[in-house]
């Protein structure tokens, strides 16, 4: 079962123009999320991330906000930039326990 | 590098023989998570352990599949008489405490069986 969903597999945009990816989770026990960013042929780089107890976090260009009651999250990257071509995973936790469930991914391409 | 090693990053088996992927954590982290990334797929959890113990093995497949991550030395997962189904890619990832959300992960290992 797909605990986390990300729908929208691929998302291109220009170089300067505003990113947004989102992501659907149906576990009301999850109350941490995670963005990752993954380059081919390397591991999952942590990006950004948010506790359930808010609804926003900001970290220079990533911008992730959280709204509990749709079970919904989504990451802002503004102005995106050629080096944020990347796949994009969305992730959560308990804090019941270690595991991170993982969404498929969204492949984003920006175009210079 | 003070990241995350895996080793090999890549691994050719034919069906039937065993598969040994290697992690060393990243420097003062204790606890060590394996995941897998089938094609098209988000990454899936397989198991979680700390130096000597398995605390969490409920991604694992009941078969086949083991890891240890012993006093001395990189955590290893091991597969045995692989499948083609095993091919993919196995990421390690650390964190220094339990609980912590935020895990890096290494650059991975990716499992072809022939």
């Amino acid at each position: 079962d797909q605990q986390v969903k990300q729908n929208s597999p691929s998302l291109s945009v220009q170089e300067g123009r505003i990113s947004i990816l989102n992501c659907d989770y149906t576990n009301s026990m999850f109350d941490y999320f995670l963005w990752y960013k993954k380059y081919p042929a390397e591991g999952p780089t942590f990006l950004i991330s948010i506790s359930s107890i808010k609804d926003k976090n900001e970290d220079g260009r990533f911008t992730v906000f959280l709204n509990k009651s749709a079970k919904h999250l989504s990451l802002h990257i503004v102005p995106s930039q050629p080096g944020d071509s990347a796949v994009y995973f969305c992730a959560a936790s308990t804090s019941a326990d270690n595991r991170l469930a993982f969404g498929k991914g969204n492949q984003v391409v920006v175009i210079p | 590098n003070a990241g995350v090693m895996q080793n090999p990053r890549h691994l050719v088996r034919r069906r039937g023989q065993e598969a040994r992927l290697r992690c060393s954590p990243m420097k003062g982290h204790s606890h060590v998570y394996w995941y897998r990334q089938l094609p098209e797929e988000g990454l899936k959890f397989m198991v979680y352990l700390q130096k000597e113990n398995i605390i969490d093995e409920s991604g694992m497949p009941k078969e086949r599949f083991s890891a240890e991550f012993p006093k001395e030395g990189p955590s290893i997962l091991r597969i045995q008489q692989v499948v083609r189904g095993d091919s993919a890619a196995y990421f390690c990832a650390s964190s220094p405490r339990t609980a912590s959300y935020e895990q890096y992960f290494g650059p991975g290992t990716r499992l072809t069986v022939t």
